[in-house]
């Protein structure tokens, strides 16, 4: 099946500095998603992204859909305590596998302050 | 908009019983709807994929007897662990996708399941 590598596993950061996590696959996505996940909390989805060289901007966050349609980044500018958290990016298949979505292994993203 | 809630968030339960997890999509309707298991300090490992009215579709190793998935409606499907063993203890989420588009998963809250 379909298999993601997320990194960097885990980031130590302080406060104001930018953070940048990356997820490549051996197979093609339709879709990628990035979710942010708090302790014992459900994921929410942060930016989805369509199309193969699509960037898109959610107020401090940024990603892009990589041309290839195997990869996908997520930045994050000026982070902040509350940024702290685990960042998950998804891959969405399509065909009859249709609206699956395949999970990266997270990266833990600490903020000091 | 997009919220989904589910019910119990902990849950508490002797080994050989049977627990259900409530998943409900509260303002949209959902045709399709994921259940996740999670273990601590990993990531979301598909269970099955649950399409209203219709039977669930399992993941590999998943046993669809001990898992038992029922998407009455658009709103709502439910995960029953069944004849329940230590080893099922897990966080277990679900996402609804939105009728007429599957490009977006919403996620419940989790449910904290502990079998002693």
């Amino acid at each position: 099946g379909q298999q993601l590598n997320q990194s960097p596993q885990s980031m130590f950061i302080q406060e104001g500095e930018d953070v940048s996590m990356n997820c490549t696959s051996s197979s093609i996505f339709n879709t990628w998603l990035w979710y942010k996940q708090d302790p014992g909390e459900g994921p929410v989805l942060l930016i989805a992204l369509y199309k193969a060289g699509e960037l898109t901007s959610n107020g401090r966050l940024t990603a892009q859909f990589g041309i290839t349609r195997k990869d996908s980044f997520l930045n994050i500018s000026a982070s902040i305590p509350s940024d702290v958290g685990i960042y998950f990016c998804a891959g969405q298949e399509g065909g009859t596998s249709y609206g699956k979505l395949t999970f990266g292994q997270g990266t833990i993203l600490t903020v000091h302050p | 908009g997009a919220v989904v809630s589910q019910h119990p968030s902990r849950v508490i339960c002797k080994s050989g019983t049977s627990v259900k997890i409530e998943c409900r999509s509260l303002d949209f309707q959902a045709t399709t709807m994921f259940w996740y298991r999670q273990f601590p300090k990993q990531s979301l490992m598909l269970m099955a994929t649950s399409n209203e009215g219709s039977k669930a579709t399992y993941e590999q190793g998943v046993e669809k007897d001990k898992f038992l998935i029922n998407h009455a409606s658009l709103t709502l499907s439910t995960l029953t662990v069944t004849s329940a063993h230590p080893e099922d203890s897990s966080f277990y989420i679900c996402s609804a996708s939105m009728t007429g588009s599957s490009y977006e998963q919403y996620f419940g809250p989790g449910t904290r399941l502990t079998v002693t």
